[in-house]
């Protein structure tokens, strides 16, 4: 079946400093990618996505490449903020049951001003 | 509305009690979907709608859970003799008939002691 691991956090950074979150996952076929956000006492929210191999998913900020090589859709930032300590979480759809996700565990970031 | 909503926010049962919760998606989105959130877990999908088609029930993780939907308004999660292992936040989701670009609700916490 379908898996998507992503790194255990809490991941702690100093404003403006650079974010890495790896996310690889496992699945047949050729899924779309996801990552998602939750903020604090907020619903998920869908930050980026890419359908097909080396597409590059970006919004606010944020960037994350479809490497069907490796299997990975790490998500990155230049310059992390305050604001952007939430939950982040890794998901596919391989278009199975109307699309449904497979999300991975969520990594926790906190930022520090 | 404007977005997912869900009800009630929290709730707190008596091991072996029936519990229902409630979403009301966004008013045309054909989909819904819930998924459980485990502590410190991903997401885990539950059962999927889609208009008036037979639902989708592969992740209901036993016989005491089902849920409800009429047409393509309020669906109702139904979680009969409640164990403690129930505990978790139960999330639900809606989107066009296209299925990507899901919108969730906050959540409904629940804690069975």
């Amino acid at each position: 079946g379908n898996s998507v691991t992503q790194m255990e956090g809490p991941v702690t950074l100093s404003e403006e400093a650079f974010l890495t979150i790896n996310c690889t996952y496992t699945a047949t076929g050729y899924p779309s990618l996801f990552w998602y956000v939750q903020y604090p006492g907020e619903g998920l929210q869908l930050l980026l996505k890419a359908t097909k191999a080396d597409d590059k998913g970006s919004n606010k900020g944020f960037e994350a490449t479809y490497r069907k090589e490796t299997t990975s859709f790490h998500l990155e930032k230049g310059s992390v903020q305050v604001s952007d300590s939430a939950v982040y979480f890794c998901a596919l759809s391989d278009g199975n049951a109307g699309n449904m996700l497979t999300f991975g565990g969520g990594t926790r970031l906190m930022v520090k001003p | 509305g404007a977005g997912v909503s869900q009800s009630p926010s929290n709730k707190v049962t008596e091991k072996g009690k029936d519990v229902e919760l409630r979403c009301d998606p966004i008013s045309g989105h054909t989909a819904l979907y819930w998924y459980r959130q485990r502590l410190g877990q991903g997401l885990e999908f539950l059962i999927y709608f889609q208009g008036n088609s037979a639902p989708d029930k592969s992740g209901l993780p036993s016989d005491r859970f089902s849920a409800e939907r009429t047409g393509e308004s309020v669906s109702t999660l139904t979680i009969q003799r409640t164990q403690q292992e129930d505990s978790a936040v139960y999330l639900c989701a809606s989107s066009l008939e296209e299925g990507y670009g899901y919108t969730f609700g906050s959540g409904t916490r629940l804690t069975v002691v």
